[in-house]
């Protein structure tokens, strides 16, 4: 079975500044993919990064990447230059026959 | 491209009547999924088709959620009888794989349907 775990309930982060929120995921399965995606207030859910496991390099998608570490099973989000837009809950997923989803961090950045 | 539609937006329904959830995926998308997110339990993956074909309804809760999808255009999840404890927001998402893997393969969401039972 897959499982997807973020243990960040809450994160604040300071307006221009980095921020990394943590995934971890766990399953036997070889080949599988790891997403993020942003749920703002309004509720839609946003597609921001994939990362294949076969992918040697991190993805990274405007000031988005991830910071992949197989052999630790991590897939933490990086977002640079945080802006007030970017207040919102972040979900981080795993992908093989499905998509399984964590509980979500809930991001608030301060002006 | 129109993105996925969901239908109604909001629907407020008394417990025991029937409910029924509409969806268009994207067109030419070959999954389909259907999720329901509360508080308490995150997102959950209730069921997923592929070409139209039900592949894994392992998460519906129980014998009131069925779902169909009749053509690749249409999808619906129906509760029926509803109970309060249903009360969340359904999101369809849709894929496409282009005949590839779909661990690859990023979903598109609908913007939800929240429901509430009372």
């Amino acid at each position: 079975a897959q499982k997807i775990t973020q243990t960040q309930p809450g994160m604040f982060v300071q307006e221009k500044e980095a921020v990394t929120l943590d995934c971890t995921y766990d399953t036997s399965d070889q080949s599988y993919g790891l997403f993020w995606y942003k749920q703002p207030s309004s509720g839609e859910m946003i597609f921001l990064i994939y990362q294949g496991s076969y992918d040697e390099q991190n993805a990274t998608e405007g000031r988005y990447s991830l910071n992949f570490q197989k052999a630790r099973k991590s897939a933490n989000l990086v977002i640079s230059a945080s802006q007030l837009g970017d207040s919102a809950m972040y979900f981080c997923a795993i992908s093989r026959r499905n998509l399984i989803f964590g509980k979500g961090t809930k991001l608030s950045v301060k002006p | 491209d129109a993105g996925v539609i969901q239908s109604p937006r909001h629907e407020v329904t008394e417990m025991g009547q029937e409910v029924t959830l509409r969806c268009k995926p994207i067109s030419g998308h070959d999954y389909l999924f259907w999720y329901r997110q509360t508080m308490m339990r995150g997102l959950e993956l209730l069921i997923y088709f592929n070409n139209n074909v039900p592949i894994d309804d392992s998460g519906m809760p129980e014998d009131r959620f069925s779902a169909k999808m009749p053509n690749a255009s249409f999808s619906t999840l129906k509760i029926q009888p509803s109970e309060p404890r249903d009360s969340a927001v359904y999101f369809c998402a849709s894929s496409s794989t282009g005949g590839g893997l779909l661990y690859n393969s990023p979903l598109h969401f609908g913007n939800g349907t929240r429901l509430t039972v009372t």
